[in-house]
């Protein structure tokens, strides 16, 4: 089971801003990277899957970076919005099982 | 909505007992994976099938069994429950065997209670 680190836990931001967070994973025996959105109440829903260095991934206001030599990845949000209030959650793949980090929770104020 | 039906939505039943829980998948998908979300955890992986055999495994408990149908719709048992298996136990499909070459969308979670 990979150590999946995210940061930070929670994060307010007010609408407009730009914020960032981190997903930190062991490097060795990397598949793939993915990313998933998940809003109260819902099921989980896929944002990106990310497999090579150095890419990068955009929809609409929200990317992601990826490095898998030194194991993390980004996920930028432009111009936050209340809509995008959420849980971001980060999953290194190895083989064919994803290890979900904790999580970093959104919470964007109008 | 994703696609993914899971039933039923709650449960609650006692320890020691055993329960099934039902997904189907998106039309034509052919992955079923099952996670499991305790209080204070993130989404732990259970196992996974790929047109009715078994893929992946992760920690699933000996006392947790799966399968998954020729209809490709799957169902996780749990047996001789513990109050510690109350959890929301999520379903979710892909049309390939590996989750890199296409997203998983996931069920809306059975949400198990165990007294």
């Amino acid at each position: 089971i990979l150590n999946v680190e995210q940061s930070p836990q929670s994060l307010h931001v007010q609408e407009g801003d730009s914020t960032n967070f981190t997903c930190s994973f062991p490097s060795s025996n990397f598949y793939a990277l993915h990313w998933y959105r998940w809003e109260t109440a819902k099921s989980p829903e896929a944002l990106f899957v990310m497999t090579l260095n150095g890419d990068e991934k955009k929809k609409g206001r929200i990317s992601a970076t990826l490095n898998t030599k030194e194991g993390y990845s980004y996920l930028y949000i432009k111009g936050s919005q209340p809509e995008d209030s959420a849980t971001y959650l980060c999953a290194p793949q190895s083989g064919n099982m994803l290890t979900f980090g904790g999580g970093t929770r959104l919470m964007v104020k109008p | 909505d994703s696609g993914v039906t899971q039933t039923p939505k709650h449960l609650i039943t006692a320890t020691g007992q055993r329960v099934t829980l039902r997904c189907s998948p998106r039309s034509g998908d052919l992955s079923v994976y099952w996670y499991q979300q305790s209080l204070d955890q993130g989404l732990q992986f259970l196992i996974q099938y790929y047109n009715g055999e078994e893929r992946a495994k992760g920690n699933i408990l000996e006392r947790f069994s799966a399968q998954q149908f020729p209809d490709l719709h799957s169902e996780l048992n749990l047996s001789s429950l513990e109050l510690g298996d109350s959890a929301l136990y999520f379903c979710a499909s892909s049309a390939y065997g590996q989750p890199n070459t296409g997203e998983l969308f996931f069920g809306e979670g059975s949400r198990l209670t165990v007294l």
